[in-house]
Parts: C-alpha cells; sequence; structure tokens
C-alpha cells in the first residue's frame, strides 16, 4: 500500500455554520475555474463555475470569489449541512487550452 | 442522461497482466478526458481527446500506458504489462467545448465546457 500519501487540509465546520475554502492557483493566464465537489467512492462533481471577467458567482448556498490580482479562489458554503462532507478541488483551465489544472484538494467536515 | 459510463467499477489483476479499462462520454459531448488519482498524486490528467483525436498526452506516464478513442461514443485506456505501482483510481470525464456563453442568472449553470466526470474504476495491481 502507499505509506506517504496528501495530507489534505481538513476545514472542520459546526453544522449550519458558513464555510469558506480558499484555493490558490497559479497560472495568470487561466480564465475559468470549477469548484468541484468528491464524496468518497464518486467521481468529482460540479459545483460551481466562474470565468475570470468576473468576481463573484452566487449559487443557492454557495458563492465563488476570484481575486485575480492575487491568484485566489475561495468557495462559500452557506449553512453548512452534513451532506456537504467531502474533499472540494478548485480546477483552472489556462486561456486557448481544453484542459483542466486540479489542485490538491481540501476536505470538509462538518460536525453535527 | 446516463451521465459518463466507465467499465469495470473495480479490477484487480496480477503484475505483468494487461488492463483495459472503458469509457463511455455523455452523448454530444466532444471532448474526453483520462485521470488518475491517488493519495500520492492527487488527480493528474493522463491524455485528452477532442473530437476523437487525442490532444494532449504529456501526462501519460510511460509507453505501458495508451489510450484510443475509436468513435465520439468509446474510449478505452491500456496499460500493458501492468504494476504495483499502477494502482489507482482512473477517472474518465466528457464535456462540450461550446462557443462561449456569458454567465448570468442565479443558478450557477456551467458557463464554458465543464467536465462530467465518470464514477471511475478502481484499479489494484497485485
Amino acid at each position: 500500500g502507499e505509506s506517504v500519501g496528501l495530507h489534505l487540509p481538513t476545514l472542520s465546520v459546526q453544522e449550519g455554520d458558513n464555510s469558506i475554502i480558499n484555493c490558490a492557483y497559479s497560472n495568470s493566464a487561466s480564465d475559468y475555474f470549477i469548484w468541484y465537489k468528491q464524496e468518497s467512492g464518486k467521481g468529482p462533481q460540479f459545483i460551481i463555475d466562474i470565468r475570470s471577467n468576473m468576481d463573484k458567482r452566487q449559487g443557492q448556498r454557495v458563492t465563488v470569489l476570484l481575486n485575480k490580482t492575487v491568484k485566489h479562489l475561495s468557495l462559500q458554503i452557506a449553512a453548512t449541512q452534513p451532506g456537504d462532507s467531502a474533499v472540494y478541488f478548485c480546477a483552472e483551465r489556462v486561456r486557448g487550452y481544453n484542459k483542466l489544472i486540479f489542485g490538491a484538494g481540501t476536505r470538509l467536515a462538518v460536525h453535527p | 442522461d446516463a451521465g459518463v459510463i466507465q467499465s469495470p467499477r473495480h479490477e484487480v489483476t496480477e503484475m505483468g497482466q494487461e488492463v483495459t479499462l472503458r469509457c463511455k462520454p455523455i452523448s454530444g459531448h466532444n471532448s474526453l478526458f483520462w485521470y488518475r488519482q491517488t493519495m500520492m498524486r492527487g488527480l493528474e490528467l493522463l491524455i485528452y481527446f477532442n473530437n476523437n483525436v487525442p490532444i494532449d498526452d504529456s501526462g501519460m506516464p510511460e509507453d505501458r500506458f495508451s489510450a484510443k478513442m475509436p468513435n465520439a461514443s468509446f474510449s478505452t485506456l491500456k496499460i500493458q504489462p501492468s504494476e504495483p505501482r499502477d494502482s489507482a483510481v482512473y477517472f474518465c470525464a466528457s464535456s462540450f467545448r461550446p462557443p462561449l456563453i456569458l454567465a448570468g442568472g442565479p443558478d450557477p449553470k456551467p458557463t464554458y465546457g465543464e467536465q462530467f466526470f465518470g464514477p471511475g474504476t478502481r484499479l489494484t495491481v497485485l
């Protein structure tokens, strides 16, 4: 088996609190960003995306913020629920390319 | 829509054996991606196709790995011969790369070719 692995940062929150997951991206030429959620035993699932000409985009309980000056992306989850427990990945796409570059991920643990 | 379909879901094989992973992308999608996920390296892109043509295979680890897309509805990732270090979860994803669409409205609908992932194939090489 694998003896050493990625130690994912973990964010622990209480049910009902707001969660903020952060991501630093690498390429100033990236023009599109996505947040994915991956539950245990499943493939990554789209949550929300944002293009580089925007700095904020909102969904039902999720908000993505983009700060191009410092190459920072965040995902805010309002009223976090136990079903939100998962690993969250940010991904960036460099302008002109069709492939995504994924971050290492953050584990969100929601406690009752 | 059934989403991206991968088979098998689990594969256990012995070192040296050939392994073939299969993927059926979402109907109408024109891009297909193969990823590998391990605890050591996270999620890595191996290769991707646009309109059945391999565009970037720079992530393929070595010559033991090969991928084909004979038509728009089917792709394979083959490892021959397999080694224990190939043990991982292999994901296939597909997307449709549309013209630029401006985001708007309250729902977070994808605006620029979101990738939809399959459930993955967990490969164990003994």
